[in-house]
């Protein structure tokens, strides 16, 4: 059974520019979360996809935008990069939306803004 | 609204010395609570969950914890440090029952150091 994996592993990017992180769910998982972890800081939820629709949103401003693909595997994107972007972005999968499904967290992609 | 309180930031202990990490929450409706580890350039893993069965909750590698409502705590512990402990632990609340998005609140973490 082939765990989350997430892409690329580092990425430097410039203010302004426009960014794309990858995930692959787990086997069998429907449901995706995409969490924000700057350096010292607890994981911040972004959103979550669910069957290839947004199914609920953090505090994160428009830019941050996603998609599920008929597979369950998700893009994150990011317009318009700003230094405080920099962070590790996590996704994370489940069973479903149910909150007592354990979510199942890849490695992470460390966004670096200069 | 849901928040997370990890007190102690950083946690030093011996190898074979008990292992205490503390989590408040404040939570407006019933809670699950989560407690996850995160090794360095790893995502996290769940270490054990409370979803209002028994408060006492135990966990993969020895860890346990218990859901304290009346202190709205749910300390993590473990009897006998090992060195391969050593890791940052994430306390985290969700919305019980439902649909509510999974979503996860969590705390600011704490670094567990293991000394020989």
């Amino acid at each position: 059974e082939t765990g989350v994996t997430q892409s690329p592993t580092h990425l430097i990017k410039t203010r302004g520019q426009q960014v794309t992180l990858r995930c692959s769910s787990q086997s069998g998982h429907n449901t995706v979360s995409w969490y924000q972890q700057a350096l010292g800081q607890g994981p911040q939820f972004i959103f979550q996809y669910y069957r290839e629709e947004e199914n609920g949103r953090g505090n994160f401003p428009p830019r941050f935008s996603g998609l599920q693909f008929p597979n369950y595997s998700s893009e994150l994107n990011v317009n318009a990069l700003e230094l405080d972007d920099s962070a590790l972005y996590l996704c994370a999968s489940s069973l479903g939306t149910e909150t007592s499904y354990e979510q199942y967290f890849g490695p992470g992609t460390r966004l670096t803004v200069t | 609204a849901q928040s997370v309180t990890q007190l102690g930031s950083h946690v030093s202990v011996s190898e074979g010395a008990l292992v205490l990490l503390r989590c408040n929450y404040s939570s407006s409706v019933p809670p699950y609570l989560f407690w996850y580890v995160q090794y360095p350039n790893q995502g996290l893993q769940l270490l054990l969950k409370y979803t209002s069965a028994a408060t006492l909750v135990k966990g993969i590698n020895g860890f346990e914890a218990e859901f304290k409502k009346s202190e709205t705590s749910f300390h993590l512990t473990k009897p006998s440090a090992h060195m391969r402990d050593a890791a940052e632990y994430f306390c985290a609340v969700s919305k019980a029952g439902g649909t509510s998005y999974g979503k996860l609140t969590f705390g600011q973490g704490t670094i567990l150091t293991v000394h020989p």
